[in-house]
């Protein structure tokens, strides 16, 4: 049983618009919810996260949302840029480890 | 410090051979881990140590594979008997906080293992 979906494979915007990428997870007992950034041929990089007990955390062009009631959580960049093209991963983290999602393949048109 | 260092980068093996991968993190990171990555997929947790101490694995995790961290610091990963389904990415991560905390994990660039 999957913890952590990612059901949109991919996901294109025009440069200078909104993105939003979404995530759903399962398990009431993560405790902090992170976005992960990955290129080809890199390991993913961490990008920003948010504790259980919040709703919000704005980093720059970067923000996440959590609905703990619907169990979800969407990464919102703003104005998407080209080099944000990338594999975007959400993870909910446990007492001891990270559980990723399948990835959101993000494509900015210029 | 370099980051999270994983040798080789890239590795072909026939089935049936043995394969070892080695990963360095970061020098002040206690907590280091073993992901597997298939291609459209996301990390899979494969186990985790905290210093030398070797603290989870998944129950994905068959007895051919073995992890050590002898030390605390570098960890290697050891497949025996290896078969094509064993074919993916291994990442390596390090992290000071339990599970990355609120900064997450740093994650070296993987180890590419294709079996033929």
């Amino acid at each position: 049983d999957q913890q952590v979906k990612q059901n949109s494979p991919s996901l294109s915007v025009q440069e200078g618009r909104i993105s939003i990428l979404n995530c759903d997870y399962t398990n009431s007992m993560f405790d902090y919810f992170l976005w992960y950034k990955k290129y080809p041929a890199e390991g993913p990089t961490f990008l920003i996260s948010i504790s259980s007990i919040k709703d919000k955390n704005e980093d720059g062009r970067f923000t996440v949302f959590l609905n703990k009631s619907a169990k979800h959580l969407s990464l919102h960049i703003v104005p998407s840029q080209p080099g944000d093209s990338a594999v975007y991963f959400c993870a909910a983290k446990d007492a001891g480890k990270s559980t990723f999602g399948d990835g959101t393949t993000l494509t900015v048109k210029p | 410090d370099t980051g999270v260092s994983q040798n080789p980068r890239h590795k072909i093996t026939k089935r049936g051979q043995n394969v070892t991968f080695r990963c360095d993190p970061i020098s002040e990171h206690n907590r280091l881990y073993w992901y597997r990555q298939t291609l459209g997929q996301g990390p899979e947790f494969l186990t985790y140590f905290q210093n030398e101490a070797q603290l989870e694995k998944s129950r994905l995790l068959s007895d051919r594979f073995s992890a050590e961290r002898p030390k605390g610091s570098f960890s290697t990963l050891e497949i025996q008997r290896t078969e094509q389904g064993d074919s993916a990415m291994y990442l390596c991560a390090s992290s000071l906080a339990l599970g990355g905390g609120p900064n997450g994990y740093t994650f070296g660039s993987g180890t590419r293992l294709t079996v033929v």
